[in-house]
């Protein structure tokens, strides 16, 4: 079945720096999706992808479609405390999503 | 607006009792509806979904069985656990046509002891 290979797994950084994450694939997907989870919570849609070469913003948070279809990244900028949480990339194609393994993230005040 | 709600939210159990996690969604119709597993640490598996009323897709061989008995309710069952079937388990919708969104419930938490 399809994979998705997300990374880095774990981030650990200070309040106000910024983050990158990303996630690819050896399958073409149609839309791209990043999600973030709170603890004991369900997944939260961020950002949705349609378009190879898409870029999308979410106020700090900017996510891109990659051209080749087979990877996506996430970006979230001057990172706050309420930022902590695990993000999953999600591949859309033929009509099933495969997600990532997820991106735990830890923000030090 | 529309909102998913799936309960118990957190559920201990014995190996080889029965299990059904409830979930419903209001506000939409004809939605399509999924059951995903997650480990600990890992990613979201997804367990079954649903198109419609009674028609139900199994992802992967288990011991969990799935039924759809309205247009809006989705039922997650067993009848007799394992211990690997503990885990956290999510509920989601996505609109029938087109979107790839999926909207998830809060989430039950089961252990198998």
């Amino acid at each position: 079945g399809q994979q998705l290979n997300q990374s880095p797994q774990s981030m650990f950084i200070q309040e106000g720096e910024d983050v990158s994450m990303n996630c690819t694939s050896s399958s073409i997907f149609n839309t791209w999706l990043w999600y973030k989870q709170d603890p004991g919570e369900g997944p939260v849609l961020l950002i949705a992808l349609y378009k190879a070469g898409e870029l999308t913003s979410n106020g700090r948070l900017t996510a891109q479609f990659g051209i080749t279809r087979k990877d996506s990244f996430l970006n979230i900028s001057a990172s706050i405390p309420s930022d902590v949480g695990i993000y999953f990339c999600a591949g859309r194609g033929a009509g099933k999503s495969t997600f990532g393994d997820g991106t735990t993230l830890t923000v030090k005040p | 607006s529309q909102t998913i709600h799936q309960w118990p939210a957190t559920l201990v159990q014995p190996v080889g009792s029965p299990l059904s996690l409830e979930c419903t969604v209001e506000g939409t119709s004809n939605p399509n509806l999924y059951w995903y597993r997650q480990a600990a640490g890992r990613g979201l598996q997804l367990l079954f979904y649903s198109v419609g009323i009674g028609q139900i897709s199994s992802e992967v061989p288990q011991n969990l069985s799935a039924s759809r008995p309205q247009d809006r309710q989705f039922i997650l069952s067993s009848k007799k656990l394992l211990l690997s079937d503990s885990g956290f388990y999510l509920c989601a919708w996505s609109v029938r046509e087109g979107r790839a969104e999926l909207f998830f419930g809060e989430g039950s938490r089961l252990t198998v002891l």
